[in-house]
């Protein structure tokens, strides 16, 4: 899920089929990670947030796991509808700061 | 609440001219972020402050960018004088805690264009 230069990584999928948007962190002392999504011209907005102490958590038809070992968080979107698309990002905050560090992000395509 | 308020959406300016961006939090929010948006680089801190006190500017790219926040309602972020590079999405965003405890809420931004 992370990009290169200057093309977002994309994801298109089916209305109704299941996404999973991944995102490789970069520092070992984090502790804290979220999903933002970003609609066009709009502002991220939050999805789900998950602590280091846990691998898994769940809110409303999205998922979100965390593999410490790998550094890797993935965000999973049940049923995705077009109202899905945007641009998802992941952010991870080390312990003992204020500030999150964003990643590149990965674009969701939802087709009909 | 209406959450943070930014002003203005879209702002052109020409190079060599001062830019001011401004920012409503949300109220009672203790933190307050500074972010620029581009293709190349992503989300970028800035700056933040902590009860309108500036904790880490650390982020803010040269001299010519400067940030206040005169109260617990209003900051600025200002860009004197302005270049092409500076184009970018801004945006304000503020939290309870700071973020490792709490999410930020974010505003709209503003979208700026110097030419």
């Amino acid at each position: 899920g992370e990009s290169v230069g200057l093309h977002l990584p994309t994801l298109s999928v089916q209305e109704g089929d299941n996404s999973i948007i991944n995102c490789a962190y970069s520092n070992s002392a984090s502790d804290y990670f979220i999903w933002y999504k970003q609609e066009s011209g709009k502002g991220p907005q939050f999805i789900i947030d998950i602590r280091s102490n846990m691998d898994k958590r769940q809110g409303q038809r999205v998922t979100v796991l965390l593999n410490k070992t790998v550094k890797h968080l993935s965000l999973q979107i049940a049923a995705t509808q077009p109202g899905d698309s945007a641009v998802y990002f992941c952010a991870e905050n080390l312990s003992g700061y204020s500030t999150l560090t964003f990643g590149k992000g990965t674009m969701l395509l939802v087709s009909p | 609440d209406a959450g943070v308020i930014q002003s203005p959406r879209h702002e052109v300016t020409e190079m060599g001219q001062e830019v001011t961006l401004r920012c409503k939090p949300i109220s009672g929010h203790d933190y307050l972020f500074w972010y620029r948006q581009t293709m190349m680089r992503g989300l970028e801190l800035l700056i933040y402050f902590n009860n309108n006190v500036p904790i880490d500017d650390s982020g803010m790219p040269e001299d010519r960018f400067s940030a206040k926040m005169p109260n617990a309602s209003f900051s600025t972020l200002k860009i004197q004088p302005s270049e092409p590079r500076d184009s970018a999405v801004y945006f304000c965003a503020s939290s309870l805690a700071g973020q490792g405890r709490d999410e930020a809420f974010f505003g709209q931004g503003t979208r700026l264009t110097v030419v």
